[in-house]
């Protein structure tokens, strides 16, 4: 069964670097959305991207957050300059049309900084 | 701004027997859908059971199904034959029918643990 897959499943990085945390979408889907969850919190919306652009983002979603395709079939979230607070699990998933009702998600990366 | 409410933290039950996770949302939409995802230990979401606002039939999946009270704005879920592995966190998530993002808005979630 098509899935979708994240990489790393746990990052550590030091506060203030850069990380770029990895999905690979299931492939004929067509949106792509991030999700956080602070540790004991609900899951939250970062952003969504279709036709390789973002078509929404959250408040939590600011500069310092960045999304590409840049292949195809990678879907990367970057985070600039990792704060203390970025340490949460971050999910991908994706949908494989418009009036799709079901997101798939991937098994989530955790990112602890430190 | 569509809001998603679970007041139970923590449930417990035992094995085989029910269970029913509550739920509450308030949204100005007349069209939407409403979903229940399981977040087990290893921390990934999987759907559980999903239902669409424009049909008055209560939606079932196995062991799994849900009492959906719109003009409520209800959404509860109930597990019948509970067993050891529906041990997990389970949240109440709702999408705008008519959005392009189709984004999910979660609750805070309920721990279920089912005991022995």
């Amino acid at each position: 069964e098509p899935e979708v897959t994240q990489t790393p499943s746990h990052q550590v990085t030091q506060m203030g670097q850069e990380v770029i945390l990895r999905c690979v979408p299931i492939s004929n889907h067509l949106y792509f959305y991030w999700y956080r969850q602070i540790l004991g919190q609900k899951v939250e919306f970062l952003v969504s991207f279709y036709n390789n652009e973002i078509s929404e983002k959250s408040e939590i979603f600011d500069d310092q957050f960045s999304v590409e395709r840049p292949d195809g079939s990678n879907f990367t979230l970057k985070i600039r300059s990792t704060k203390l607070e970025d340490s949460a699990m971050y999910f991908c998933a994706s949908s494989p049309v418009e009036a799709s009702t079901e997101a798939f998600f991937g098994q989530g990366t955790r990112l602890t900084v430190v | 701004a569509q809001t998603v409410t679970q007041s139970q933290p923590e449930m417990s039950v035992q094995e085989a027997e029910t269970v029913t996770l509550s739920c509450t949302y308030d949204t100005s939409e007349n069209n939407y859908y409403l979903f229940w995802y399981k977040q087990p230990p290893s921390r990934q979401m999987i759907l559980v059971i999903r239902q669409e606002a424009y049909k008055q039939q209560n939606a079932t999946e196995n062991r799994f199904s849900v009492n959906f009270q719109k003009a409520a704005k209800s959404f509860s879920l109930k597990i019948s034959d509970s067993q050891l592995g529906d041990t997990a966190m389970y949240f109440c998530a709702f999408m705008k029918r008519s959005g392009a993002t189709n984004k999910l808005i979660f609750g805070t979630g309920t721990l279920l643990a089912v005991q022995p």
